[in-house]
């Protein structure tokens, strides 16, 4: 599996918005960019994903650079409840299963 | 999307001994995944359940040490056999409804003294 790389930790002021890198530079034509969530003491949820071009729904942004070798996940107005763990993962077209990186813990500041 | 549970939500047990956790969807789902968060880590994927046919396992897992059940679409049992402190762990469940969206469950959370 193509390898992610995210910053371990990230703090954010409240109603702010913030912005995830990862970095993903062996990314393949195939693979899509997902987005997970860990908040605390819950299992992971879906955020966003996307290929090529820019995604936005009611959570999030995600903004793909154009060799798409990085992606920039984007909460308009940080809240405390985005705090949590948030998950960069790749994953080919072809498969189903998910393998997790270590995630960027995301700390929001009142 | 998917509702799922899990039971037991929590336990401790003793080394040495054997515990089953189960998972519940509440739609029909073809692939289920069973995952392991150690404290502090990211999640492992463990096994991909297909009902009616033999779970696949990642490398560094293996059937004797987790086996899992897969009975019908909507149930799986993960069990960990002959637990050691190393065990120690959350255990997610997990199902694919609409693709790419893979769904999870709250976690069972396993302390083995």
């Amino acid at each position: 599996d193509a390898k992610t790389t995210q910053p371990n930790s990230m703090e954010s002021n409240e109603e702010e918005p913030v912005h995830l890198p990862c970095n993903h530079s062996t990314i393949s034509g195939t693979d899509y960019i997902h987005w997970y969530r860990q908040l605390p003491s819950q299992g992971p949820e879906y955020v966003i994903h996307g290929l090529t071009s820019n995604v936005n729904n009611r959570m999030a942004s995600l903004a793909i650079a154009e060799d798409r070798k990085s992606s920039t996940l984007i909460l308009h107005r940080a809240t405390l409840r985005d705090a949590a763990v948030y998950y960069c993962i790749l994953r080919d077209v072809a498969l189903t299963q998910f393998y997790f990186g270590t995630g960027t813990s995301l700390t929001v500041i009142p | 999307s998917a509702v799922i549970s899990q039971k037991p939500s929590r336990d401790i047990c003793q080394r040495g001994t054997s515990l089953t956790i189960q998972c519940q969807v509440d739609s029909q789902v073809t692939m289920m995944f069973w995952y392991r968060q150690q404290p502090g880590q990211s999640l492992t994927l463990i096994a991909t359940a297909n009902q009616g046919s033999e779970a696949t396992y990642e490398s560094g897992f293996v059937i004797d040490k987790f086996p899992i059940s897969r009975p019908n679409l909507t149930f799986s049992t993960l069990t960990v056999s002959n637990m050691s402190p190393e065990d120690s762990s959350i255990y997610l469940c997990s199902v694919t409804l609409a693709h790419p969206t893979q769904y999870f469950g709250p976690g069972t959370r396993l302390t083995v003294l």
